[in-house]
């Protein structure tokens, strides 16, 4: 069984441009979470999915961040514009909704900002 | 404050040793407890879960739950070096998929030959 998939694995860009991450969860999880961290810190959620359904997004900077996962699969997340504080991990993680407590991560997309 | 709190170490033992990782929280409404490894470069996978109060043991890894005093552990036996990664304590009101998970900063450890 494929894990969950993200792509760039590594992303640099100068301030104020803009990024998008891309997050393709195991077939079959209807639910998606992408998740922020920092070195040296535990993951901080910034919005969930179940199936095209944001329930939660009260931790996603609206004023810069968005995500969308329109057909209830793959997502993207996007940034516009960054900033040097957005230099991170971001990482994709999903989950069934049903009977399971457990979430499977990606592998993340370490992003920098010059 | 934080609501999970956890020593970020780094935490470096010889192969063989009884690891001890703990972690505290304020929120006494937390019900679910897990704990993450999270290897250099890669995602954080599940470890361990527990419900409530108790123990629970999966081969080397025994995880406790002490909710009168708001303190979680993980203990290794017989630690090995492919043991060495971050530990990450996470904890929900609400079960993982229902309720946000709350991670604490996590415990860098190195288990040496």
């Amino acid at each position: 069984e494929a894990g969950v998939v993200q792509s760039p694995r590594y992303k640099i860009i100068e301030k104020k441009q803009p990024v998008a991450f891309w997050c393709n969860p195991i077939s079959g999880h209807n639910t998606l979470y992408w998740y922020l961290q920092n070195l040296g810190q535990g993951p901080e959620l910034l919005i969930r999915y179940e199936n095209e359904e944001a329930v939660d997004d009260s931790q996603l900077p609206k004023d810069r961040f968005s995500a969308e996962r329109l057909k209830g699969v793959d997502s993207t997340l996007k940034i516009q514009p960054a900033e040097l504080g957005d230099s991170a991990v971001y990482l994709c993680a999903s989950s069934q909704t049903i009977g399971t407590h457990e979430q499977f991560f990606g592998p993340g997309t370490r992003l920098t900002v010059l | 404050q934080k609501e999970v709190e956890q020593d970020p170490g780094p935490l470096s033992v010889p192969e063989g040793a009884i690891v001890s990782l703990n972690c505290t929280y304020s929120n006494s409404a937390f019900q679910y407890f897990m704990w993450y490894r999270q290897y250099s470069r890669k995602g954080p996978e599940l470890l361990m879960y527990t419900y409530s109060s108790g123990n629970k043991e999966d081969g080397r890894f025994t995880a406790q739950v002490d909710k009168s005093s708001k303190y979680i552990s993980l203990f290794i036996r017989d630690s090995q070096p492919s043991d060495s990664a971050t530990y990450l304590c996470a904890m929900s009101d609400r079960g993982s998929t229902l309720g946000r998970l709350y991670f604490g900063r996590g415990t860098q450890l190195t288990v040496w030959p």
